[in-house]
């Protein structure tokens, strides 16, 4: 099975701080990585599909990047409502696996 | 508007079964492989099991192998989950999704086993 290893597991960031979490394979995924935004209560949000792809209705300043094991998403100016956790996704190949999730907070 | 409404959780004793339904609409249904995928409580997320979009093909998690059946009905644009000989690390939300990306998530049944 294909482990992803996300870090930090907890951030605290003031609004309008550039935000990056990562998370690292532990092989190679071809760029075959989520990330999803759960607020609490909530289901799973996609945010961005296949390393950089920003899903429909995101705001832009979501974006991701990476490639072979090691993948990075950055949030370029922090808002309120991004108070959430975040995960990331390896559809690559099954049992497709989760990162263990950053639970983002305000400062 | 895609949509994936979950039904069919509770309360249930170990060892028995369970059969968890997930209605979608929006989109057209038998074009998607589907996906069951479960958060236990203050836990993360791990995927449970797929079906191809005609529904020739599953895929299981190791841990529920034997005990989970993944089925759909194209016709009435639903995708089911039969969950048998439950167990306590059962306990969980469940969500279906759209298995393209993973893109779209129903709301999340809970499943409770417990004595």
């Amino acid at each position: 099975d294909i482990q992803m290893t996300q870090s930090p597991s907890f951030l605290s960031a003031s609004v309008g701080d550039r935000v990056t979490i990562n998370c690292k394979a532990s092989q190679n995924i071809n760029k075959y990585l989520n990330w999803y935004q759960q607020k609490l209560g909530e289901a799973p949000k996609l945010l961005i599909y296949n390393t950089n792809n920003l899903q429909t209705g995101i705001p832009s300043r979501f974006s991701g990047s990476g490639s072979g094991t090691d993948y990075t998403l950055t949030i370029s100016s922090l808002q309120p409502e991004d108070v959430a956790t975040y995960f990331c996704l390896q559809h690559s190949s099954r049992p497709f696996t989760f990162g263990s999730g950053t639970k983002l907070e305000i400062k | 508007e895609v949509q994936l409404v979950e039904s069919g959780g509770g309360l249930v004793q170990p060892g028995r079964s369970m059969k968890l339904s997930c209605a979608a609409s929006g989109f057209t249904f038998n074009n998607y492989d589907m996906a069951w995928v479960c958060q236990a409580p203050k836990k993360g997320l791990e995927w449970v099991a797929t079906i191809s979009y005609d529904g020739s093909s599953t895929y299981y998690r190791d841990s529920v192998k034997g005990r989970f059946t993944i089925s759909r009905d194209n016709a009435k644009s639903t995708l089911y989950l039969q969950m048998d000989s439950l167990r306590s690390e059962d306990t969980a939300t469940y969500y279906c999704a759209r298995q393209w990306s993973f893109d779209y998530w129903g709301q999340g049944v809970m499943v409770t086993v417990s004595s």
